[in-house]
């Protein structure tokens, strides 16, 4: 039932530059979210872009959502040494009512100062 | 703060004991769950809970028991612990069963099963 996976699985960067990961999923979704884990703690809710969004902001975070391509990209701007962490996509659950989330796997982004 | 509480934070249990993983939330939520986090594999859902009383499972339940008698409370119980059950457990709640809220996460349990 897992719908989203990441790309890239990894990304290092210098502090100061922008990070791009994406987003891609099978089935059509009412909406997609991105969080953030530092190491060894609980996830983070970073946005919700629903289906009828095409871009949404939220300070360094643009996230953008294509439904025609089923893909999403989060994109973090003038990275800090605080951003390193990974970062998941969710997606409501193939042929799940309610609130039903599937993540996944994730994209592990490393800022170097 | 408000938010999710998870406890204990570490446990290391023999196989075959059983035990029950605390989690707490005092935002009012309705939906609560339970997801598992292995190396490789995401965060795959155990259990999951519209409203007090009503439990359902995910995708990996077994060797897993809910229970919701208040809105605030959801433990799992691990029945009879095995090897493969080391992982690190989170507990997530939401605003609606509805759908289209974000998830608040515990910290996490890390467990471990020798």
């Amino acid at each position: 039932s897992q719908q989203g996976e990441e790309d890239p699985q990894a990304l290092s960067i210098q502090e100061g530059e922008n990070a791009t990961m994406n987003c891609s999923y099978k089935t059509s979704i009412n909406n997609l979210q991105w969080y953030r884990q530092n190491s060894g703690r609980g996830l983070v809710h970073l946005i919700l872009i629903r289906s009828n969004e095409r871009e949404k902001h939220s300070g360094r975070l643009r996230v953008t959502l294509d439904t025609s391509k089923k893909s999403s990209s989060l994109l973090i701007t003038a990275s800090r040494a605080a951003d390193t962490a990974s970062y998941f996509c969710a997606t409501p659950m193939i042929k799940a009512a309610g609130n039903k989330l599937t993540f996944g796997g994730g994209t592990r982004v490393l800022v170097k100062p | 703060n408000a938010g999710v509480t998870q406890t204990p934070k570490f446990q290391v249990l023999k196989t075959g004991q059983s035990m029950t993983l605390q989690c707490a939330q005092d935002m009012n939520h309705e939906y609560m769950s339970w997801y598992r986090q292995d190396p490789g594999m995401g965060l795959r859902l155990i259990h999951y809970s519209v409203g007090a009383g009503i439990t359902d499972q995910g995708e990996v339940p077994n060797g897993y028991n809910v229970s919701r008698s208040t809105t605030e409370d959801f433990p799992l119980r691990l029945l009879s612990a095995a090897p493969s059950q080391t992982s690190v457990y989170f507990c997530a709640s939401s605003y609606s069963r509805q759908g289209g809220y974000g998830y608040t996460f515990g910290s996490g349990t890390r467990l471990t099963v020798v």
